[in-house]
């Protein structure tokens, strides 16, 4: 079961890079690593997306490392929009199963 | 517009009744989930459902039942046997069966038991 292990919360100025860090030691060859966003009373949003390497949207980037046991969501310039919890999600193989964690409460502070 | 819409999105209930949460998609996808947030806490996966006419329980699934009678529609009971059922409920939708691809959530139901 590739659990996910995440920090529980972060704070940050406005305008600054934020990096979220997550270890999914027990990554299975086919899982991939997926972001989401989620505000109060609302169903989580999703960010980003990946397998290996790097990959970027119009909002976040997502740094896979080689051994891929651990992903990197980084955020440019967060704003105070951008509070919110962020999970980090690792599907399981041959399963349609995903598993969330406690999330990253980010707090992006004026 | 396509989405997922879930209702209703505040529901009371006295203890020892079963109350049913509606979840209706027109993404046409295949796979929908059930979700359980209590505050401060993450997602637990309730039950899924992979294509119609079969579902799977998940990692909370005692106290709750589903069906999954058409695509679109994947309704949560929570029945009288759930200890705790007040929470935050999500439901969500994916298009296959691969695990890759954006899950699609709803806007959720808040259930508070009296």
């Amino acid at each position: 079961l590739a659990k996910t292990t995440q920090p529980i919360s972060m704070d940050s100025y406005e305008g600054q890079e934020v990096n979220i860090t997550c270890s999914h030691n027990n990554i299975a060859t086919n899982d991939y690593i997926t972001w989401y966003q989620q505000f109060p009373s609302q169903g989580p949003r999703f960010i980003i997306q990946g397998y290996k390497t790097k990959v970027t949207n119009e909002v976040a980037s997502l740094f896979i490392p080689a051994d891929r046991k651990s992903s990197t969501l980084s955020l440019p310039r967060v704003s105070l929009s951008d509070t919110a919890v962020y999970y980090c999600l690792v599907g399981l193989t041959g399963a349609n199963n995903l598993f969330f964690g406690t999330g990253t409460r980010l707090t992006v502070i004026p | 517009d396509g989405g997922i819409t879930q209702s209703p999105k505040y529901l009371f209930r006295k203890e020892g009744q079963n109350v049913t949460l509606s979840c209706e998609q027109n993404l046409n996808h295949d796979a929908m989930y059930w979700y359980r947030q209590d505050p401060g806490q993450g997602l637990r996966l309730i039950y899924y459902s992979q294509i119609v006419n079969d579902f799977q329980k998940g990692d909370i699934a005692e106290g709750y039942s589903v069906s999954r009678e058409k695509k679109e529609s994947f309704p949560l009971t929570v029945t009288s046997a759930q200890k705790n059922p007040t929470a935050f409920y999500l439901c969500a939708s994916r298009p296959g069966h691969q695990n890759t691809g954006e899950l699609f959530f709803g806007e959720g139901s808040r259930l508070t038991v009296l």
